[in-house]
């Protein structure tokens, strides 16, 4: 079973600055990651793939690096539709039933 | 574009069935692969699982004995029935669809929340 972690679980920035959030994997799942956010409401929405892949429409400020264990999402500059939940999802192995992390609350400082 | 839609009841009782369908629209259901995925009152997001048309389902283990995935190509359709829930299956409940990538959901239904209390 591979463990997604995400950190911070919570973190507050004001609009216009950058936000970084954080994906860590207990084994190496190279770069088979993805991003996802979640406004209250709503469902998911894929950001990012093979953890640096801007999926279809997303917009340049979101930006996905990392691999092997550690990842990270870059907001470059933080607009205020931005302000939602951010989920990392490890498909390394299959199916990947453990295969999200628990999620970082990205809100309004 | 692809919708996903999900329909069925918002209240079941516990150690009853929870039955929920997704139709498929602006694409055919007989490609890709369509999963369904809960996710309990302020928490995070649990796969239950898939079906790929060719291939058959895939259920979470931790769900497997009581989980059964199905698809109807007929109406461009796919089914979901949880047996015997209690209030821990409260959930909202995202239908979605495996791109390219079958583990990578690219679109997803509205979702649809369901209570189970008596």
């Amino acid at each position: 079973e591979i463990l997604m972690t995400q950190s911070p679980a919570t973190l507050s920035v004001s609009p216009g600055e950058r936000a970084t959030l954080s994906c860590r994997a207990s084994q190496s799942i190279s770069s088979n990651l993805a991003w996802y956010q979640q406004k209250p409401g709503q469902a998911p929405r894929l950001l990012i793939y093979g953890a640096s892949t801007r999926a279809t429409g997303i917009p340049a400020r979101f930006s996905g690096s990392g691999s092997g264990t550690e990842f990270t999402l870059t907001i470059s500059s933080l607009q205020s539709e931005d302000f939602a939940v951010y989920y990392c999802q490890q498909y390394n192995n299959w199916p990947p039933w453990d295969t999200f992390g628990q999620g970082t609350k990205l809100e309004i400082k | 574009q692809v919708q996903l839609q999900e329909s069925g009841p918002g209240l079941v009782k516990p150690s009853e069935t929870l039955s929920l369908t997704c139709t498929v629209s602006g694409g055919s259901i007989s490609s890709y692969y369509w999963s369904w995925i809960r996710q309990p009152p302020g928490k995070g997001l649990e796969w239950i699982g898939y079906i790929f048309q060719s291939g058959g389902p895939n259920y979470n283990p931790s769900l497997k004995s009581r989980v059964t995935i199905t698809v109807d190509s007929s109406k461009n359709q796919f089914s979901l029935k949880l047996r015997s829930v209690t209030a821990a299956d409260t959930a909202v409940f995202y239908c979605a669809r495996g791109g390219d990538i079958p583990a990578i959901m690219d679109y997803w239904g509205r979702g649809t929340l369901v209570t189970v209390s008596s």
